[in-house]
């Protein structure tokens, strides 16, 4: 069966704090990608990768920084965590980018104080 | 730029129902499109996936449809259950981005 972890389902951070958000897939897929969810705003995307040491951004990097030194890990990086940062974060894995199913982890709420 | 639109943005159906779901995008140029359950606070759960090729997809008590052309889809639970209860999204992907809708959050009554 896919699976998708992330590193906490709950973090709780300061302003400014360095932030880091750890996802790993065990299915050997190429593409692995980052969302952030927001009421109102549904999932948007904040960056992805379609191989190892490879990033493309997606439509809200900004405050963001990725990593993915072994395929099956992807981390992002909140490099001084702001309120504003405040959100849902959602990982997600894809064999290949155009025509295949995406499969999510479980979520980080992350709350900035 | 891809616009996903899904209507209604609630429903509340009694236990039973047949229902149907609606996705609309404003370009048509996708390589898939695929349906999403997210349960409160947990991530998304595929459901279905339709390639641009296909006009529909069937899983159990599930059929999603696909018309390119008039850049809808539709998702038809048959049925519906309580443990159906949840939102619904769905998601066109062109290139290398996938686009959400801000989905139906479905209630079904028992």
């Amino acid at each position: 069966d896919v699976k998708v972890t992330q590193s906490s389902r709950y973090l709780v951070k300061r302003t400014g704090e360095k932030v880091f958000l750890e996802c790993v897939q065990d299915m050997d897929h190429e593409n692995m990608f980052w969302y952030r969810q927001d009421p109102g705003l549904g999932l948007r995307l904040i960056y992805f990768s379609y191989d190892v040491k490879m990033k493309e951004k997606g439509d809200i990097p900004e405050g963001y920084s990725v990593s993915r030194e072994k395929k099956e890990r992807f981390s992002l990086i909140l490099e001084s965590a702001s309120t504003n940062q405040t959100s849902m974060y959602l990982c997600a894995s894809s064999l290949r980018t155009a025509d295949t199913t995406q499969y999510f982890g479980p979520g980080t709420r992350l709350l900035v104080l | 730029k891809q616009e996903v639109t899904q209507i209604p943005a609630a429903l509340s159906v009694p236990e039973g129902e047949n229902l149907v779901l609606n996705c609309s995008f404003t370009d048509s140029a996708i390589y898939n499109l695929q349906w999403f359950r997210q349960d409160p606070g947990k991530g998304l759960t595929s459901l279905l996936l339709i390639q641009s090729s296909q006009r529909e997809q069937t899983s159990g008590r599930l059929n999603a449809s696909l018309d390119k052309s008039s850049g809808r889809s539709t998702l038809y639970i048959a049925a519906s259950q309580p443990g159906d209860s949840a939102t619904y999204l769905c998601a066109v992907t062109g290139g290398f981005k996938t686009i959400f809708g801000a989905g139906t959050r479905l209630f079904v009554k028992a």
